[in-house]
């Protein structure tokens, strides 16, 4: 079982709809990494959060830390929002290094 | 704020030529940097950690005469891929990372390496 899992792998969704992509861990951990990754191959850091929830524009993450379960939200997506949403988190066990999930692709049609 | 760019974004090379690696932290002072590979279609493998001004800790499988990384100063670190082959083609990317942002990542927007 992967330390950090999301789901879906895959989702294709039409201009406008909210969109949730999950992330469930089985480690202890002091924050949780939300990163996006265009075709082009950049990361950005969208969101660290250790509980509750965070809002930036369109996009919101929420984490709940008893369950180890940590939520995306797109609200209004744009086929711009179109890219790889991974999660990491950092393992007490390896020093606080990421552990990364496989990534949820996200393709939004206009 | 916490801008890190990488340098640079695109390289080709000759098998057995090495290739420098630029990370760079813009506006903060970066006491850890991380360097990962990418695969195609792969998540993100951590190949190295260093911390400015001390030696690089490589992970399990990573060569260190290959990959070789300086941290000199708080805004700069640098991977040099020597004597690189084909198989080292690949995208890499450094994150950075400073206790003043609660020791979050920041990333570069990467560079991909293509060894002829």
């Amino acid at each position: 079982k992967n330390e950090v899992e999301q789901s879906p792998q895959n989702l294709t969704a039409q201009e406008g709809e909210f969109i949730t992509i999950n992330c469930s861990y089985s480690v202890g951990i002091s924050a949780l990494h939300w990163l996006q990754q265009h075709p082009g191959g950049g990361i950005v850091s969208l969101f660290m959060l250790s509980s509750g929830k965070k809002k930036h524009g369109r996009l919101i993450a929420t984490i709940n830390i008893q369950e180890k379960h940590s939520s995306l939200h797109i609200t209004a997506s744009h086929p711009r929002d179109s890219a790889v949403y991974i999660c990491a988190v950092p393992h007490s066990e390896y020093g606080n290094k990421l552990v990364f999930g496989a990534g949820t692709i996200l393709r939004v049609k206009s | 704020g916490a801008v890190v760019s990488q340098h640079p974004s695109r390289v080709i090379c000759k098998s057995g030529t090495s290739v420098k690696i630029e990370c760079r932290s813009l506006d903060f002072q970066a006491t850890t940097m991380f360097w990962y590979r990418q695969f195609p279609k792969q998540s993100l493998m951590l190949m190295a950690t260093s911390n400015e001004g001390s030696k690089a800790t490589y992970e399990q499988g990573v060569e260190k005469d290959k990959f070789l990384i300086n941290h000199a100063s708080l805004t700069l670190s640098t991977l040099t891929v020597t004597s690189a082959h084909p198989e080292d083609s690949s995208f890499y990317i450094c994150s950075a990372s400073s206790p003043r942002h609660y020791n979050e990542q920041f990333f570069g927007p990467g560079t991909r390496l293509t060894v002829l």
